[in-house]
């Protein structure tokens, strides 16, 4: 079975300061690895993926996340931050088909990101 | 493009009612997936569709029902609404499964008394 793991319920960073969301993954095989966010009353959005290839992944708004297959991480960072970043963070993991989980999107618990002047 | 729709955006139902959540897509999307948020627990699948006539279920389906006649709509049937279905219900679309990302609905927020 296939699983997420988001160790810290938030994270609280001043402005300016580069910030990491945590996220640690299991699955079978090699993993299609997603960070999505989610506003107040709002539906989950879309940020980044690794797939395949260079380690280092940019998505939108700034964010950036690393895969380590050594430690089975996909952390998510961000050079700066804002205080608008503030939001509830998501990762999921998705397994290759051919190893049964391909069909299954797994998220983690979420992390609140709380950013402050 | 509406991307993808749900309603209602609020219910609330009496123990042991039915109803059906609505969801549709216009991106000519192949995967539809349901899922509850719940507080502390994350997103959890509750059922999806790799197309039109094919669905599965995923970790928590029990008490719901899913069809999918065609390519844009995946209703959720709720068939006997227990208080331990009160929750956030968010509909997804994908081009596929594997690397493809999903677009989430903006939810519906049920209640359950």
């Amino acid at each position: 079975a296939q699983s997420v793991a988001q160790p810290e319920d938030q994270v609280n960073v001043a402005e300016g300061n580069p910030l990491t969301v945590k996220c640690t993954y299991s699955v079978s095989g090699n993993p299609y690895l997603f960070w999505y966010v989610q506003y107040p009353n709002r539906g989950l959005q879309f940020l980044l993926k690794y797939i395949t290839g260079d380690n280092l992944v940019k998505g939108s708004y700034g964010f950036e996340a690393e895969f380590n297959k050594s430690q089975t991480s996909f952390h998510l960072k961000k050079p700066s931050a804002l205080v608008s970043d503030s939001a509830l963070y998501f990762c999921a993991v998705r397994g290759y088909i051919l190893t049964g989980g391909g069909n299954k999107l797994t998220f983690g618990t979420g992390t609140q990101l709380k950013v402050e002047l | 493009n509406a991307g993808v729709t749900q309603t209602p955006k609020f219910q609330v139902l009496k123990t042991g009612q039915s109803m059906t959540l609505q969801c549709a897509q216009d991106m000519n999307h192949e995967y539809m997936s349901w899922y509850r948020q719940d507080p502390g627990m994350g997103l959890r699948l509750i059922h999806y569709s790799v197309g039109a006539g094919i669905t599965d279920q995923g970790e928590v389906p029990n008490g719901y029902n899913v069809s999918r006649s065609t390519t844009e709509d995946f209703p959720l049937r709720l068939l006997s609404a227990a208080p331990s279905q009160t929750s956030v219900y968010f509909c997804a679309s994908s081009y596929s499964s594997g690397g493809y990302e999903q677009y989430f609905g903006p939810g519906t927020r049920l209640t359950v008394t």
